[in-house]
């Protein structure tokens, strides 16, 4: 039982390059979120997804992509990247509406912007 | 605006001593606040959580205090022990978004042999 699986681990882009990051979970998850965590400022949460084919934003979502065609994955998109956008990636799921907000999440995928 | 605030960006204890990470948080919507424990090159793991309608959650050595009136809250860890050094994160959610949550900026615990 794999859990959370996130893809590429690392990454280096330069600036207005593209790339996907792929999230695969394997609990049969409905909800699934992507968020980034910058030094001094937590995690923040990206976008997020409540079901298959379902997409939609969070806290900051500027610049960023994400699709859900099959329940198990999660892409998120940069169509071109911005050293802002130098972070290291979360991806996390949940059963569905726990009502306690308790994440699984992935080990996470450094992208470094040039 | 930093809804949910950890202050203390890192905190030293000794083995067998109790550590205190604290947390405040503003917006009084947030009725679950959570606990993750993170180590380097790891995703964050959940470690525990409280239901504000609960001043008090405790599971094993670990220990949430909720005080509402003050916005704030607390994990007790007791005894500390070397592999609970960690970076702990504190973060709120409202049951109607579940997984939505809001991280503070969490606090990296070293705990001494």
């Amino acid at each position: 039982n794999a859990g959370v699986t996130q893809t590429p681990k690392f990454r280096v882009l330069k600036t207005g390059q593209s790339m996907t990051l792929l999230c695969a979970q394997d609990m049969n998850h409905e909800y699934m979120y992507w968020y980034r965590q910058d030094p001094g400022m937590g995690l923040r949460l990206i976008h997020y997804s409540v079901g298959e084919g379902t997409t939609a934003k969070g806290e900051v979502p500027d610049g960023y992509n994400v699709s859900r065609l099959k329940k198990q994955n999660f892409l998120l998109g940069l169509e071109s990247a911005a050293p802002s956008q130098t972070s290291v990636y979360f991806c996390a799921s949940t059963l569905g509406r726990t009502n306690t907000g308790e994440l699984f999440f992935g080990e996470g995928s450094r992208l470094t912007v040039l | 605006d930093q809804q949910v605030k950890q202050n203390s960006p890192s905190l030293s204890v000794q083995e067998g001593r109790i550590s205190i990470l604290n947390c405040d948080y503003t917006n009084s919507m947030f009725d679950y606040f959570l606990w993750y424990k993170k180590y380097p090159a790891e995703g964050p793991t959940f470690l525990i959580s409280i239901s504000s309608i609960k001043d008090k959650n405790e599971d094993g050595r670990f220990t949430v205090f909720l005080n509402k009136s003050a916005k704030h809250l607390s994990l007790h860890i007791v005894p500390s022990q070397p592999g609970d050094s960690a970076v702990y994160f504190c973060a709120a959610s409202t049951s109607s978004n579940t997984g939505k949550l809001i991280f503070g900026q969490g606090t990296t615990l070293q705990v001494k042999p």
